[in-house]
């Protein structure tokens, strides 16, 4: 089975630059999730999408930060304009119950 | 208060033996438990959860729940060097939160 894909692995850009990070679920997973992971913190969750709804996007910063989840099964996450603090992991999880998830190798973003 | 914490560590341990991980939370009402292990530069894996008080274990690992102290924790039987990594503690409460993770270092 394949697990959770996200793309790019990497990226680099300046302040005040969009960027835009995509993830492919387990298939079957109806429950998709994007984080933020900090260095040396835990993933803090941006948003959660049941099918295409968003089901919790409580601590997604709504003035620069914005995803969707077309059709049900991939994602984007956009960030649009990036600051010197978005500098992070950004991992994308699945879960076929809502309950344990599986995590795919993140982006990581650097902002200069 | 957090909702999740977890003692930062570092925690070292020799190989063999047993390593005992920590964490609290805030809500009672919180239904779900995780454990993942993330190693260095790599995103989060799913060792075990547990919904219900007491404890539950798979190969070398035993989680236990105590949800009148409000405390979940992972035990690592057997700790190999492979084991070193962080161990992020993550609970449902509404949503999914997790602690900053407890560094571990087994020691050959």
């Amino acid at each position: 089975e394949a697990g959770v894909a996200q793309s790019p692995r990497y990226k680099i850009i300046e302040k005040r630059q969009s960027v835009a990070f995509w993830c492919n679920p387990i298939s079957g997973h109806a429950t998709l999730y994007w984080y933020q992971q900090i260095l040396g913190q835990g993933p803090k969750l941006l948003i959660q999408f049941q099918n295409n709804g968003v089901v919790d996007d409580s601590q997604l910063p709504k003035d620069r930060f914005s995803a969707e989840r077309l059709k049900g099964v991939d994602s984007t996450l956009k960030i649009q304009p990036a600051k010197l603090e978005d500098s992070a992991v950004y991992l994308c999880a699945s879960s076929p119950t809502g309950g344990e998830q599986f995590f795919g190798p993140g982006t990581r973003l650097t902002v200069l | 208060q957090k909702e999740v914490e977890q003692n930062s560590g570092p925690l070292s341990v020799p190989e063999g033996a047993i390593a005992s991980l920590n964490c609290t939370y805030s809500d009672r009402g919180s239904q779900s438990f995780f454990w993942y292990r993330q190693y260095s530069g790599k995103s989060p894996e799913l060792i075990m959860f547990i919904y219900s008080n007491g404890d539950k274990e798979d190969g070398r690992f035993t989680a236990q729940l105590n949800k009148a102290s409000q405390y979940v924790s992972l035990l690592i039987r057997d700790s190999q060097p492979s084991d070193s990594a962080t161990y992020l503690c993550a609970v449902n409460i509404n949503q999914f939160y997790f602690g900053t993770g407890t560094s571990l270092t087994v020691i050959p």
